[in-house]
């Protein structure tokens, strides 16, 4: 059985530009998450997807952030016009229902330049 | 809004006992997480409690008081490998986790 799978594992990237991060939950779970973590740092809420329902966007940072799921399974996060303190590991995690234990993914580390 | 409170630091000795507190405000509170989580890592779930009392899985445990809004978790039989930084989170509404800053553990011979 696979887990939370997230690419690329690894972006550098000159500030100004567009990123996406890709994350595929495992199968079957309905709700999915994204969090970003700075070094040193817990981990903060961005989004959260479950099943059919309008996304929580409550923890998007700025207007540059944007994320969607298709199909209720693969989900994308955008970030548009990247600045450096939008460096972090940015982490997926999904759960069967929402109220049960969250997997997470190994993380995308984004570095700007 | 929420927030959580953990110790930023803790050392111990291989085969020791640790405890990990966790004190938290809420607006909504379904229950408490730990989260394990070694350098480089993804986040492990460890424990969940939603009711007031005591959850022990092999060396882990967990015990949670809702109306001191506080709770630890307690490693026992510590082990080298145990060396990493544990977080807990609460479920809030809207079924969201809020994590604390979490407890950097050090496990020394």
């Amino acid at each position: 059985g696979a887990g939370v799978s997230q690419s690329p594992s690894n972006k550098v990237t000159e500030k100004g530009k567009d990123v996406e991060l890709r994350c595929d939950p495992i199968s079957g779970h309905t709700a999915l998450y994204w969090y970003r973590q700075s070094l040193g740092q817990g981990l903060e809420f961005l989004i959260y997807f479950q099943g059919n329902s309008a996304p929580d966007k409550s923890g998007l940072p700025s207007d540059r952030f944007s994320a969607e799921r298709t199909g209720g399974s693969v989900s994308t996060l955008t970030i548009q016009r990247t600045q450096q303190e939008d460096s972090a590991v940015y982490l997926c995690a999904s759960s069967p229902l929402p109220s049960e234990p969250q997997h997470f993914g190994d993380g995308t580390r984004l570095s700007i330049l | 809004g929420q927030s959580l409170e953990q110790p930023s630091e803790v050392t111990a000795v291989e085969g020791a006992i640790v405890q990990m507190n966790c004190t938290y405000q809420t607006s909504g509170f379904y229950g408490l997480s730990w989260y394990q989580q070694h350098d480089g890592g993804a986040p492990t779930f460890l424990s969940y409690n939603a009711l007031d009392g005591l959850e022990e899985t092999g060396r882990f445990s967990s015990f949670l008081s809702r109306s001191d809004s506080y709770g630890y978790l307690l490693l026992q039989e510590l082990q080298m490998k145990d060396s990493a930084s544990y977080f807990c989170a609460v479920t809030g509404g809207g079924n969201k986790l809020t994590f604390g800053t979490g407890t950097q553990l050090k496990v020394e011979l």
